[in-house]
């Protein structure tokens, strides 16, 4: 099973920072990553897909990047709503089992 | 408008089983796949399986492996999800999402979520 690791575990961060968030796979996941989002009470939200794709309705403050094991997600410019929790998620290898990282929260400074 | 509605919270007890329904609206399943992520309190996402209606496949997380069972019905457009010999570490939400056909180069990913039912389990 492919393991992901997010750093940092906490970001502390004011609105209007940039927010710049790492995930490392285990072995080579090509870009067979997403980034989701995850607020408390709600279901989570997918940002990017496929390591770089923003999902329809994102803005384009939230950018992915990488490919192989290491990956980012970049939050341009901090938004109020953007405080939040950050998971990474690979699906290579099907029918391989799918993993998700153990987040990144990003919290106000 | 693409829709998952799940199922009801459910209290169960230790050693027993669940059951949990996802019923989708305005997409076929036939073209999708369905993942389910559990968060348990105070703990991250966890990927549990998915199901891919178009190979009749399901996978799953290894530590569900033989305790979990993702099935879809096609002809109601409704996925589910059992999970066998509960333990209180089984309590959390449990969400169904739509996902994308796993062997495609290009997966738009787990993009419509179900609202998320809640498990408690008891000892």
């Amino acid at each position: 099973e492919i393991v992901l690791t997010q750093s940092p575990a906490t970001l502390s961060l004011s609105p209007g920072e940039r927010a710049t968030l790492s995930c490392r796979a285990s072995q080579s996941i090509s870009t067979y990553l997403a980034w989701y989002q995850k607020k408390p009470g709600q279901a989570p939200r997918l940002l990017i897909y496929d390591a770089s794709n923003r999902a329809t309705g994102i803005p384009a403050r939230f950018s992915g990047s990488g490919s192989g094991t290491d990956f980012t997600l970049t939050i341009s410019n901090l938004e109020p709503e953007d405080f939040a929790v950050y998971y990474c998620y690979q699906r290579t290898n099907w029918p391989s089992p799918f993993t998700f990282g153990p987040g990144t929260k990003v919290d106000v400074k | 408008q693409v829709q998952l509605v799940q199922s009801g919270a459910e209290v169960k007890e230790s050693g027993s089983s669940v059951k949990v329904s996802c019923k989708a609206s305005g997409v076929t399943f036939s073209s999708h796949a369905i993942s389910w992520v559990r968060q348990a309190p105070g703990q991250g996402l966890e990927w549990v399986g998915q199901f891919t209606p178009m190979f009749g496949i399901a996978n799953y997380a290894q530590k569900f492996q033989g305790r979990a069972t993702i099935t879809a019905d096609e002809s109601t457009n409704t996925a589910y999800m059992e999970l066998n010999s509960l333990t209180s570490e089984d309590s959390g939400v449990y969400y169904c999402a739509r996902d994308g056909i796993p062997t495609e180069r290009q997966n738009f990913g787990m993009d419509v979520w179900g609202q998320g039912t809640t498990v408690i389990v008891s000892s």
